[in-house]
């Protein structure tokens, strides 16, 4: 079964407390991207990955980082998370003209 | 930002009426994908409508493509209560980047 998998599902953290949300899939797609989703702005993309060790700036890059040292997973990482943080993230795969498979969402609290 | 935008941002309807939201966009495509979003919950792709074709259908959903006015329509006909959700359009960039706009968030009042 193609599964993007998502953890945690839920976080509480504090401001400056380094912390990583985990995506892996099983669909060998070669594209993934990290989103976040905040009220009324839809899925801005943070991060994205073209292939394994390609990485690339999507429109929120800002307080994130990424790796992609194998093809399955691309987690998402936030050294210092801050409050303005705080929102719903979503992992997605995809691969050569197809549909995006998306992971169920992290939503992440930092206080 | 490569975000266009879906419009209208919100609709309210009645059971068995249809349901028409656009998505205009910016960049030349690739493709054009809609997507459902239950609240809070992850997102279900609909349909894929690449950049060569007109207009697609796939059973109560019906989906066209404008590449001169760079523009997509999504009509869900006959809905039903269980059609409330977010609704979003994603361009795929040619360099599969999915990029979304911010949805329409539509209510079907039974």
């Amino acid at each position: 079964e193609a599964q993007v998998t998502q953890n945690p599902r839920y976080l509480i953290t504090v401001t400056g407390k380094k912390l990583t949300v985990t995506c892996s899939q099983n669909m060998n797609h070669e594209y993934m991207s990290w989103y976040r989703q905040d009220p009324g702005l839809g899925l801005r993309q943070i991060y994205y990955s073209m292939n394994v060790e390609v990485t690339d700036k999507g429109d929120v890059p800002e307080g994130y980082k990424v790796s992609r040292k194998e093809k399955r997973n691309f987690p998402l990482i936030l050294e210092s998370p801050s409050p303005n943080q705080t929102s719903l993230y979503f992992c997605a795969t995809g691969q050569g003209n197809t549909e995006a498979f998306f992971g169920q969402g992290t939503r992440l609290t930092v206080v | 930002s490569q975000q266009g935008e879906e419009d209208p941002q919100a609709l309210s309807i009645q059971e068995g009426e249809n349901a028409t939201m656009n998505c205009s966009y910016k960049t030349s495509i690739n493709n054009l994908q809609w997507y459902r979003q239950n609240s809070g919950r992850g997102l279900v792709h609909l349909i894929l409508i690449r950049s060569n074709e007109r207009e697609k259908h796939s059973g109560r959903l019906r989906v066209t493509l404008d590449t001169s006015k760079k523009s997509s329509s999504l009509l869900i006909t006959a809905s039903r209560a269980a059609d409330t959700a977010s609704y979003f359009c994603a361009r795929d960039n040619y360099g599969q980047n999915f990029v979304f706009g911010p949805g329409t968030r539509l209510s079907v009042l039974p």
